[in-house]
């Protein structure tokens, strides 16, 4: 049984361009977090998702920031036009039902030049 | 908002000692609090779970407790090994069924 897998482990990208971020979760679980994670500092949440809605996005900026869970494929975080600022690890976490364990991927290191 | 917190945010110690991680947070109201493990440059690891009604859970090595009424965790780690070093990490479910998470506590067991 596979882990929670995100793609690509690393990306860079220049200013102003597009990142999309890949998350599959484990098999069997409907429910998906992302996480935003800076240099010695703990997990902001980001959003919460389950197949088809979103649940919850009260962490994640207003503009440039969207996610997706679709019926069919892997969750995606997308940042339009990255700034500096967005650099980061984000982290996909998944779980069979809400309130039960999190299982976490290896992230997603995320480089703005 | 509920606020988690880790104290300390670092630790060194010489392999063999008995320690206690601390967490504590705002909101009493949770549904469950994990405690996780995290080696520089990877995920998450999950430790335990503790669901709000219970008081305590046990892994090997690892005991972790909850007192929800005061808003505090504790993570004991006996017998400490070199292996052992990483950040741990405590994360508190409240309304919303979301995790809230602490800065971590950066341990280094010292051989």
């Amino acid at each position: 049984n596979a882990g929670v897998m995100q793609n690509p482990r690393h990306l860079v990208r220049r200013r102003g361009q597009e990142a999309r971020l890949r998350c599959s979760p484990m098999k069997g679980h409907s429910h998906v977090y992302w996480y935003r994670q800076l240099p010695e500092e703990g997990l902001k949440f980001m959003v919460y998702l389950q197949k088809e809605n979103i649940i919850d996005e009260s962490g994640m900026p207003k503009e440039r920031f969207s996610a997706e869970f679709p019926k069919e494929g892997p969750s995606i975080l997308r940042i339009q036009q990255v700034v500096r600022g967005d650099s980061a690890a984000y982290f996909c976490a998944s779980s069979s039902q809400a309130g039960e364990k999190l299982f976490f991927g290896s992230g997603t290191q995320l480089s703005v030049l | 908002k509920q606020e988690v917190t880790q104290i300390p945010a670092a630790l060194s110690v010489p392999e063999g000692e008995n320690l206690v991680l601390n967490c504590s947070f705002t909101d009493s109201a949770i549904y469950n609090l994990q405690w996780f493990r995290q080696d520089p440059g990877k995920g998450l690891t999950s430790l335990l779970l503790i669901q709000s009604s219970q008081r305590e859970q046990t892994s090997g090595r690892l005991n972790a407790s909850l007192d929800k009424s005061s808003g505090r965790s504790t993570l004991y780690i006996a017998a400490s090994q070199p292996g052992d070093s990483a950040t741990y990490l405590c994360a508190v479910m409240g309304t919303g069924d979301k995790f809230y998470f602490g800065s971590g506590t950066k341990l280094n067991v010292k051989p």
